[in-house]
């Protein structure tokens, strides 16, 4: 089993609907996890944090299950922008900062 | 606004050549580490250095190097390079605290002919 997993989609959308991408991870004693957002042949960069409570950021929601191992993140309003590929980060605990980056789900938003 | 920057952004090889990829971090970070990227696949670790002096082996060392130079340089060696290192290399930075995310170079896209 990978460490962790998504969907790789594609998910084709139309301009302002709402999409959520799933992302579970195995090891239970991961401690911080993030969203990145990589566009085509770019270097990842970190759309935002995820949190136990949960926590948005604008259009964008993050949600964290510790008892099912799982992190969603929910976008509103898609805009043609926000096509890319969005990856489910996970730091296990340990004396560094380890990231286990899943594949990836790709979304496309159309007009 | 740097950040982390790599070189170079592209390099076409021979099998059997060698080359280093060069890295560095101006934010003062303490540690770096080096990916690669294939097709349908996640960012899987090579090396990672956790302070100025150390490196460790990641997921897939094999075939590689590193020198963490001082805290600003972690460069990556091919000493043989082989078909199946045709791949994107990223470069991160990040201070030791679980919660702060790592910050990307913009990748150097290795070809091995």
């Amino acid at each position: 089993r990978k460490e962790v997993e998504q969907d790789p989609g594609p998910f084709n959308v139309p301009e302002g609907a709402t999409v959520a991408f799933n992302c579970t991870y195995s090891n239970s004693a991961s401690q911080s996890f993030f969203w990145y957002r990589q566009d085509c042949r770019k270097e990842p960069k970190l759309l935002m944090s995820v949190y136990s409570s949960g926590n948005e950021d604008g259009r964008f929601t993050a949600q964290l299950n510790r008892a099912s191992q799982y992190i969603s993140l929910l976008i509103r309003d898609s805009k043609l922008s926000d096509s890319a590929t969005y990856l489910c980060v996970v730091n296990l605990s340990g004396g560094y900062n380890k990231l286990i980056f899943g594949a990836g789900t790709r979304l496309a938003v159309h007009p | 606004n740097a950040g982390v920057t790599q070189t170079p952004k592209f390099q076409v090889l021979k099998t059997g050549q060698s080359m280093t990829l060069q890295c560095a971090q101006d934010m003062n970070h303490n540690s770096m580490y080096w990916y690669r990227q294939d097709p349908g696949m996640g960012l899987r670790l090579i090396y990672y250095s956790a302070s100025e002096g150390t490196t460790d082996k990641g997921e897939v060392p094999n075939g590689y190097n590193v020198s963490r130079l001082n805290k600003r340089e972690f460069s990556l060696r091919l000493e043989s390079a082989a078909p199946s290192q045709t791949s994107v290399y990223f470069c991160a930075s990040t201070q030791n605290d679980p919660n702060q995310p790592q910050h990307f170079g913009d990748g150097t896209r290795l070809s091995i002919l």
